[in-house]
């Protein structure tokens, strides 16, 4: 798989439930990041987890990250229907202008 | 909350044509980027800029692409004679502080350049 893969490609839940959704990568990274898209919007971004650090929350987000896996999740408790979005990681590499390597992302539909 | 600006969020330009795509990013930042993507596709990385200099571009960054901050707040991406290809949607970003500081990268709502 590439930089930044994320698992499922779509997901369909229903109002209340957990969302979970996984991202791989390859190389080694500076942190990783998980951004939400709204159809047709921008990149917003939800979250960072540095590399030395192995979880992070942010109100009903909740994000790990194991380097030795090189793998990281993002679950988000309690959907509503307003997180229906796509999501996407992407990882800060050790390179020069730290640019993102961005997966192919998840879409999630929250179903009321 | 501060936030990167794009403009137009739309543009339609005929194949061959010049386009620039124009950005104010956020006030105290100082690294800017461009990304792309492509309808249905990844957002893929196109170029990096600090200084007042290029810091790094990827492969899809040719000659037809320039970029530019002609003064203190704008950060520009020129496409010289525009392909078919490049219809897509042009992302800017920026980020605030040095190099390797673990710091989010803020985008702006994107342009979307639809090339007839």
């Amino acid at each position: 798989s590439q930089q930044g893969e994320e698992d499922p490609q779509a997901l369909s839940i229903q109002e209340g439930e957990n969302a979970t959704m996984n991202c791989s990568y390859k190389t080694s990274i500076n942190n990783l990041q998980w951004y939400r898209q709204n159809s047709g919007r921008g990149l917003v971004h939800l979250i960072l987890i540095r590399s030395n650090e192995r979880e992070k929350h942010s109100g009903r987000l909740r994000v790990t990250l194991d380097t030795s896996k090189k793998s990281s999740s993002l679950l988000i408790t309690a959907s509503r229907a307003a997180d229906t979005a796509s999501y996407f990681c992407a990882t800060d590499a050790k390179a020069a202008g730290n640019k993102l390597t961005f997966g192919g992302g998840t879409r999630v539909l929250v179903k009321p | 909350e501060p936030e990167v600006t794009q403009t137009p969020s739309h543009q339609v330009t005929q194949m061959g044509q010049e386009v620039i795509l124009r950005c104010v990013p956020i006030s105290n930042h100082l690294y800017f980027y461009w990304y792309r993507q492509i309808l249905g596709q990844k957002v893929e990385f196109l170029v990096s800029f600090y200084n007042n200099e290029i810091s790094e571009k990827s492969e899809i960054f040719d000659d037809q692409f320039s970029v530019e901050r002609p003064d203190g707040s704008n950060f520009t991406l020129k496409i010289r004679s525009t392909k078919l290809e490049d219809s897509a949607m042009y992302f800017c970003a920026s980020r605030v502080e040095r190099l390797n500081s673990n710091q989010p990268q803020h985008f702006g709502d994107g342009t979307r350049l639809s090339i007839l």
